[in-house]
């Protein structure tokens, strides 16, 4: 079994639509988790680290449930340009050097 | 401040053929790393380094050397090449472990 689990979709929703993503992750002694977007056959960037208490980026919501043993990410009012691929990683194992999940890939349409 | 780049972008080889790819990094970060990433099986991790002078081998190292000879340097040779080994590389690094890892644009690799 993967360290990191994601839905590799795709999800595919209209416009102004809201999405969330969730990552499952194994190793409870994980420490640091993120999310990072990759557009096709670009760089992975940081979208967002997620905190304990969770946090909020605009329309942006990622969170942390560490009883259940996940991330999640919520987009608001889908735009066009939401269109990527969503990595979440985690820090885990005795090395903490982040595990990436496959990715969940998101198709915005008009 | 250019970030993290890699040199080359593009490279075709001959199996058996060797290569070295390099990345570097203006952050002054301490972390480097080498992913593959391959349709279907998300980022891989080839090698890392948590320091000038280190290397580590993460998930998937067979085929693979590193080198971290200068901090803002982080080499990867690939001694004879295999069809298996055509993929996309990406390099990246961070500040330690507990942070963001920040990615060059890629090294598109196809071994014929």
């Amino acid at each position: 079994r993967k360290e990191v689990e994601q839905d590799p979709g795709p999800f595919n929703v209209p416009e102004g639509a809201t999405v969330a993503f969730n990552c499952t992750y194994s190793n409870s002694a994980s420490q640091s988790f993120f999310w990072y977007r990759q557009d096709c056959r670009k760089e992975p960037k940081l979208l967002m680290s997620v905190y304990s208490s969770g946090n909020e980026d605009g329309r942006f919501t990622a969170q942390l449930n560490r009883a259940s043993q996940y991330i999640s990410l919520l987009i608001r009012d889908s735009k066009l340009s939401d269109s990527a691929t969503y990595l979440c990683a985690a820090a885990s194992g005795g090395s903490y050097i982040p595990t990436f999940g496959r990715g969940t890939s998101l198709i915005v349409h008009p | 401040n250019a970030g993290v780049t890699q040199t080359p972008k593009f490279r075709v080889l001959k199996t058996g053929q060797s290569m070295t790819l390099l990345c570097a990094q203006d952050m002054n970060h301490e972390y480097m790393y080498w992913y593959r990433q391959d349709p279907g099986m998300g980022l891989r991790l080839i090698h890392y380094s948590v320091g000038e002078g280190t290397t580590a081998k993460g998930e998937v190292p067979d085929g693979y050397n590193v080198s971290r000879l200068k901090k803002q340097n982080f080499l990867l040779g690939l001694e004879s090449a295999a069809p298996s080994q055509t993929s996309v590389y990406f390099c990246a690094s961070s500040r330690d472990r507990a942070h963001e890892q920040y990615f060059g644009p890629g090294t598109r690799l196809t071994v014929t």
